[in-house]
């Protein structure tokens, strides 16, 4: 079965330099959050888009910033790098079916960035 | 607030012992919780939700809103259960569904 897909799997930059990472979600899934999650730290929720609107944010940085295209792949731009950036970033997705239904969020692989 | 709570950042064990993995929530309106897993240098993988009531892996999970917990158990741990383990809980507002993970849990199983 098709899962999610990321986007490059690892990214080296420089600080100050930006970085683009994207995620393609299961076909048919219309809702994708990103999370963020540093060496050794648990993952901490960035952003979500449901039907290519945003429909929550979190901890994002303002350098940070997200967009759901209309084939629902989303993609997370991030500028002016700094070298706490450097974490694994995963994508979900999931099928938003509101309150009282169980939406399985499911993930893929995460790109990790490293800032030097 | 939403919260989870993981207490235990390392559980170590030895293969065949139990295993229970703690988890706490706070929230205010109806808890749907999982259980996630990742393993080393692997994607996070959903282990078990609370709603399908099911056994994965040998393992199982309570949701006691009385104590407001969703521990994870296992009678006979087994060294490929070595993982990272994280709780999460689905929040629903405005709208929308998100997830709020625990700090995790490493489980340590030594043969």
């Amino acid at each position: 079965a098709a899962g999610v897909i990321q986007s490059p799997r690892h990214l080296i930059k420089e600080k100050r330099e930006t970085a683009t990472l994207k995620c393609y979600p299961i076909p048919r899934h219309d809702t994708v959050y990103w999370y963020q999650q540093g060496p050794g730290q648990d993952p901490q929720f960035l952003i979500s888009f449901y039907e290519k609107m945003q429909s929550d944010k979190g901890s994002i940085p303002d350098r940070f910033s997200a967009q759901q295209f209309s084939d629902y792949h989303s993609e997370l731009n991030m500028s002016s790098l700094e070298l706490g950036d450097s974490a694994l970033y995963f994508c979900a997705s999931s099928l938003n079916q509101g309150q009282g239904y169980s939406a399985e969020a499911f993930f893929g692989q995460g790109t990790r960035l490293t800032v030097v | 607030a939403q919260r989870v709570t993981q207490p235990e950042k390392l559980l170590s064990v030895f293969k065949g012992a139990p295993v229970e993995l703690k988890c706490n929530y706070s929230y205010s309106g109806s808890p749907e919780l999982f259980w996630y897993v990742q393993y080393s240098r692997q994607r996070l993988q959903l282990l078990l939700r609370h709603i399908s009531r099911e056994s994965i892996k040998g393992f199982t999970a309570d949701l006691n809103k009385g104590e407001t917990s969703f521990h994870l158990k296992k009678p006979f741990a087994q060294e490929e259960d070595s993982a990272m383990y994280y709780c999460a809980l689905k929040v629903f507002s405005g709208g929308y569904n998100k997830l709020i993970f625990g700090a995790g849990t490493r489980l340590a199983v030594h043969p």
